[in-house]
């Protein structure tokens, strides 16, 4: 696609269940992130997916969280028995092989109540 | 550890010239990145500096000293829709992992 797609854009969940957030990034970027962003804090790192090797998971923040990348294209990240502490807009972003720069998507916003 | 350290907040008339700091240390080091986002949107890509020196882009410039750890965002002629925030952010190995610092909200008064 043209850009970095993710949904749902919003998502309100109870506490104690389970959400799958989605991204679709740009066709033919071989790396794809993920970030978590509180009000008015910056970007915390949760994993990145780059080619075929092995994930980096060293950010996801606890073992609730997961997330895949099925075919080298799209990436779900799954929180399992979710928290009111998880509320943060989730970002994905995509970039070519070659760094130059991000495309970050428009992001979810998760609130937990 | 990780540290990116930037101010908080910047204020700066419109017209004006402004420069945002960044320091860091880091476990690796490949390159320095500015990003912008605004109120409700996406980070958006600024400019990355791998080597030290001056990169200019526009009304944008970023500066890197790598002996120094340190970075900064030029921003002149500022404009309103100039007002946001700015992330300085470190490439930290050769598969592209960006750790961000926690940003600067910078204010431009008319």
């Amino acid at each position: 696609g043209a850009g970095v797609s993710q949904s749902p854009s919003n998502k309100v969940t109870e506490k104690g269940k389970d959400v799958e957030l989605r991204c679709d990034p740009i066709s033919g970027h071989t790396a794809l992130y993920w970030y978590r962003q509180s009000l008015g804090q910056g970007l915390e790192f949760l994993i990145y997916f780059q080619g075929n090797s092995a994930p980096d998971k060293s950010g996801l923040p606890s073992d609730r969280f997961s997330a895949e990348r099925t075919g080298g294209s799209v990436s779900t990240l799954t929180i399992q028995r979710t928290q009111q502490e998880d509320s943060a807009v989730y970002l994905c972003a995509s970039s070519l092989e070659t760094y130059y720069g991000y495309t970050f998507g428009s992001g979810t916003r998760l609130t937990v109540v | 550890g990780q540290s990116l350290e930037q101010p908080s907040e910047v204020t700066a008339v419109e017209g004006a010239i402004v420069q945002i700091n960044c320091t860091y240390q880091t476990s690796g080091f490949y390159g320095l990145s500015w990003y912008q986002q605004h109120d409700g949107g996406a980070p958006t890509f600024l400019s990355y500096n791998a080597l030290d020196g001056l990169e200019e882009t526009g009304r944008f410039s970023s500066f890197l000293s790598r002996s120094d750890s340190y970075g900064y965002l030029l921003l002149q002629e500022l404009q309103m829709k100039d007002s946001a925030s700015y992330f300085c952010a470190v490439k930290v190995n050769r598969d592209d992992k960006i750790i961000f610092g926690k940003g600067t909200r910078l204010h431009i008064l008319p």
